[in-house]
């Protein structure tokens, strides 16, 4: 699976959008964009996934480039509940026992009052 | 959605003694299921993926012997930490993907001190 680089932290006022890069210049033709988020002591929380085209669901947007070198994840109105880390996984779309998925160190999302 | 249930959420037990930790599917069939292990300001760890009916697999560096891993029906698997040690503290989470599933389920994880 291709490796992805995130900024280790971001700030975003409460009530903006808050947008979350992530770098996957190695990403092979048919592998996906996953983003998941992690609440202080909670487990991980699926969000989003997409392989070329756009795609919005209730909790985000997710923007990938025309090269799929990269991609961001938009936060239309970020809350206080939103503060978490947030993971950006590139993969193949196995399922069963591949599924298995390799985490990175994410980014800090602040969402300030 | 999906919800995977995770049993206790904080355990404390004494070096040398087993922790049982249990992880149910609510409302799906987990034909897979995954144990991670997160340290403090860290990022989660796989540890070991198991199959219903099967042996897990476990990732490089895990003992087998010391983190027993059964997964007997489509919607409980459990993980023992067999002969706790203080190193064991750990956060631990279980994660399940049901036949056809593009994204995967976690537990709310599960807090092990060992003193």
């Amino acid at each position: 699976d291709a490796k992805t680089t995130q900024p280790p932290s971001m700030d975003c006022a409460e009530g903006r959008a808050a947008n979350l890069p992530c770098n996957h210049s190695t990403i092979s033709g048919n592998e996906y964009v996953y983003w998941y988020r992690q609440i202080h002591s909670q487990g991980p929380q699926y969000i989003i996934h997409g392989l070329k085209n756009n795609e919005t669901n209730e909790m985000a947007s997710l923007i990938i480039t025309e090269d799929r070198k990269s991609s961001t994840l938009i936060l239309p109105h970020a809350t206080l509940r939103d503060t978490a880390v947030y993971y950006c996984i590139v993969r193949y779309p196995h399922r069963g026992s591949n599924y298995k998925l390799t985490f990175g160190k994410g980014t800090l999302l602040t969402v300030n009052p | 959605g999906a919800v995977v249930s995770q049993h206790p959420s904080r355990v404390i037990c004494k070096s040398g003694t087993s922790v049982k930790i249990e992880c149910r599917s609510l409302d799906f069939q987990a034909t897979t299921m995954f144990w991670y292990r997160q340290f403090p300001k860290q990022s989660l760890m796989l540890m070991a993926t198991s199959n219903e009916g099967s042996k897990a697999t476990y990732e490089q560096g895990v003992e087998k012997d010391k983190f027993l891993i059964n997964h007997a029906s489509l919607t409980l698997s459990t993980l023992t930490v067999t002969s706790a040690h203080p190193e064991d503290s750990s956060f631990y989470i279980c994660s399940a993907t049901g036949t056809g599933d593009m994204s995967l389920h976690f537990g709310n994880g599960t807090r092990l001190t060992v003193t």
